[in-house]
């Protein structure tokens, strides 16, 4: 079974604070992302990797950053965390185009 | 610019009946296509796929899909819905290449009455 783990469920945070989400996957897939999930707007594409070191902006990239230097790794960085950042996050990962597996989440507050 | 509809927002069946949730997409080619379900404060678990051959996709927990290129379409059904089919259902579409990219529609909750 593919496993993607991320590395908390539940955060809270301060305004301001540099917040880090990590995500694990053991399927050595070459593809990871990061999703913002809201109600109402369903999944937003943040930030994916295709490759160690490689990364491409989705369709909502500002105010976060990313990093993947290993394959099996792709983290998630809030620079300065504002409110509007209080969200769901979801990683997952995929062999090339087929199936994306997705994390259980994280659910971040910022205070 | 490719885009995934889900038109209900939020539907509600008693248990027992039947269940249909549509999905339309706009994309010029043959995209890959996907079913996902999110049970409360979890990840998305895929139910079914389509990538090509049979238009009829059979999943997991008793789901099926039919593709129909005519429609643009991939309407989700379930003959019985059973109480703990509540959650909320995502359709997407997937652009062949190989960053595997994903499109998702909006989401769509369903309410199961006993």
């Amino acid at each position: 079974d593919v496993k993607v783990t991320q590395s908390s469920r539940y955060l809270v945070k301060r305004t301001g604070e540099k917040v880090f989400l990590e995500c694990v996957q053991d399927m050595d897939h070459e593809n990871m992302f990061w999703y913002r999930q809201d109600p109402g707007l369903g999944l937003r594409l943040i930030y994916f990797s295709y490759d160690v070191k490689m990364k491409e902006k989705g369709d909502i990239p500002e105010g976060y950053s990313v990093s993947r230097e290993k394959k099996e790794r792709f983290s998630l960085i809030l620079e300065s965390a504002s409110t509007n950042q209080t969200s769901m996050y979801l990683c997952a990962s995929s062999f090339r185009a087929e199936t994306q597996y997705f994390g259980p989440g994280t659910r971040l507050l910022v205070l | 610019a490719q885009s995934v509809t889900q038109p209900d927002i939020h539907i509600t069946v008693s248990e027992g009946a039947s269940l249909e949730l549509r999905c339309n997409y706009s994309y010029g080619a043959t995209p890959y296509l996907f079913w996902y379900v999110q049970s409360p404060g979890q990840g998305l678990q895929l139910l079914l796929k389509y990538f090509s051959g049979d238009t009829l996709v059979q999943g997991i927990k008793g789901f099926e899909a039919e593709f129909k290129r005519s429609q643009s379409s991939f309407n989700l059904r379930k003959p019985s819905v059973h109480w703990s089919d509540a959650a909320e259902y995502f359709c997407a579409v997937g652009l062949p290449s190989n960053t595997g990219k994903l499109i998702f529609g909006q989401g769509t909750t369903l309410q199961v009455k006993p």
